[in-house]
């Protein structure tokens, strides 16, 4: 089955220093791949996604993504971090079923904390 | 163009009660999908319609249902309410099978 891991569950950083975000996918095909990230009490905004050519993304808010199919990793980054990207964020992989359905699998989540 | 509006954004119900939430998708978008978001669990896939028909379901059980209709807008039910289905109620649609936009979601919470 597709799977997504996250392994940092919590991540600190000081405001100003770079960031990086792991997420490492199960898929048997090309993956699509997604980040999205979470404010307290909001939904899930979609910060960039994959399909495929370059395997660097860029996304909204400064933030990119590196695809790398031989450590099946897309890790999220941003050279410099500001408060306002204290956030959860999460990785995700879309997969499609036999009737074009497509879901969604989410990793469990890394929760940002930005020290000023 | 407007994004996803889900209602209500917040809900308190009791142990037995049913409930019904609403999504409505950005608009030309056929396809809607629902996610429970917990502490425990995350984010966990529920069903997705399109064109008023459901095409997928995730392992839950029978007490959640969902519909839409035909301006794709959809509602999902909850019906004999356990504390366990205190949680954020996540909507989404998309255009294509691609790219999926979420909407702010329903706190469900149930005493």
């Amino acid at each position: 089955a597709q799977s997504v891991t996250q392994p940092d569950i919590h991540i600190t950083v000081s405001e100003g220093a770079s960031l990086e975000l792991r997420c490492n996918y199960s898929y048997g095909a090309t993956p699509y791949l997604f980040w999205y990230v979470q404010s307290p009490g909001q939904g899930l905004q979609l910060l960039l996604k994959y399909f495929s050519g370059d395997t660097l993304v860029q996304g909204i808010k400064g933030f990119e993504a590196e695809f790398k199919r031989s450590q099946s990793s897309f890790n999220l980054r941003k050279p410099s971090v500001h408060w306002s990207d204290a956030a959860e964020y999460f990785c995700a992989v879309v997969t499609l079923t036999q009737g074009g359905s497509e879901k969604l699998v989410f990793g469990k989540g890394t929760k940002l904390t930005v020290n000023p | 163009k407007a994004g996803v509006t889900q209602t209500p954004r917040y809900l308190i119900k009791t142990r037995g009660q049913q409930v019904t939430l609403s999504c409505s998708p950005i608009s030309g978008h056929r396809s809607v999908s629902w996610y429970q978001q917990t502490p425990g669990q995350g984010l966990q896939f529920l069903f997705e319609y399109f064109s008023e028909t459901q095409r997928n379901k995730g392992n839950f059980p029978g007490r959640f249902s969902g519909r839409q209709f035909s301006n794709s807008r959809s509602e999902m039910n909850v019906s004999t309410l356990e504390l366990g289905d205190s949680a954020l109620y996540l909507c989404a649609s998309s255009l294509n099978w691609d790219t999926q936009y979420f909407g702010p979601g329903t706190r469900l919470t149930v005493l």
